[in-house]
């Protein structure tokens, strides 16, 4: 079992739509959990980090945790075309900045 | 852009060759980090170094070596290259060893090929 897991995708959308992009992690030690972005032939960006269980909102992103389930998300309203990339789940299972991702979700989001 | 800088941005390597990557950190930042992406696959840690030691290592080989100097700068080294070490080589850096803030700052990543 690989300690993060995520849909390969794509995951196709139509413009203005909610993509919703799901991740699993496999430590309950994970104590912080990160989406990355990333365009082809670039590097990751990060996008947004939670802690804590719940929902965490900035812009027309919204990251959802639910650690008892062991269970990220990440939710893009209004998606646009430009959102089109790789995202990436990430989890730090310690305070350090050493993350696991997983293989990332390939989004597609069609005008 | 993150004010990392890796260089070369590209390189052709033959099996058995040995591969000097290079990272200048965000000005401020102490704590380098390493990946490997390979192609269609997430990033996977190789090492992290802070304070020109390294402070944890993922699982990888011996023959993947690093070094961090005085002014935070990094190199990565690979020796014996195998066709499977082809990939995109990411450099990372941060600020403090237990101070995480939550983002790392990625270059923009040294492509390997071997052939």
């Amino acid at each position: 079992q690989k300690e993060v897991e995520q849909n390969s995708g794509p995951l196709s959308v139509p413009e203005g739509a909610i993509a919703s992009l799901n991740c699993t992690y496999s430590d309950r030690g994970s104590q912080s959990f990160f989406w990355y972005r990333q365009y082809s032939g670039k590097s990751p960006e990060l996008i947004m980090f939670i802690y804590s269980n719940g929902d965490k909102e900035d812009g027309r992103f919204t990251a959802q945790l639910n650690k008892a389930s062991q269970y990220v998300s990440l939710l893009i309203r209004d998606s646009q075309p430009s959102d089109s990339a790789t995202y990436l789940c990430a989890v730090n299972r310690g305070n350090t900045g050493k993350l696991i991702f997983g293989q990332g979700t390939t989004l597609q989001v069609k005008p | 852009e993150t004010g990392v800088t890796q260089s070369p941005t590209h390189l052709i390597k033959t099996r058995g060759q040995q591969v000097t990557l290079r990272c200048s950190s965000q000005s401020g930042h102490n704590t380098v980090s390493w990946y490997q992406q390979a192609l269609g696959q997430g990033p996977q840690f190789i090492f992290q170094y802070y304070r020109e030691e390294e402070n944890g290592r993922g699982n990888f080989p011996p023959r993947f070596s690093g070094l961090q100097f005085p002014n935070y700068s990094s190199e990565l080294n690979v020796n014996a290259l195998e066709l499977d070490d082809s990939a995109l080589y990411l450099c990372a850096s941060s600020w403090g060893q237990g101070a995480f803030t939550g983002e790392l700052f990625f270059g923009e990543g040294s492509r390997l090929t071997v052939l």
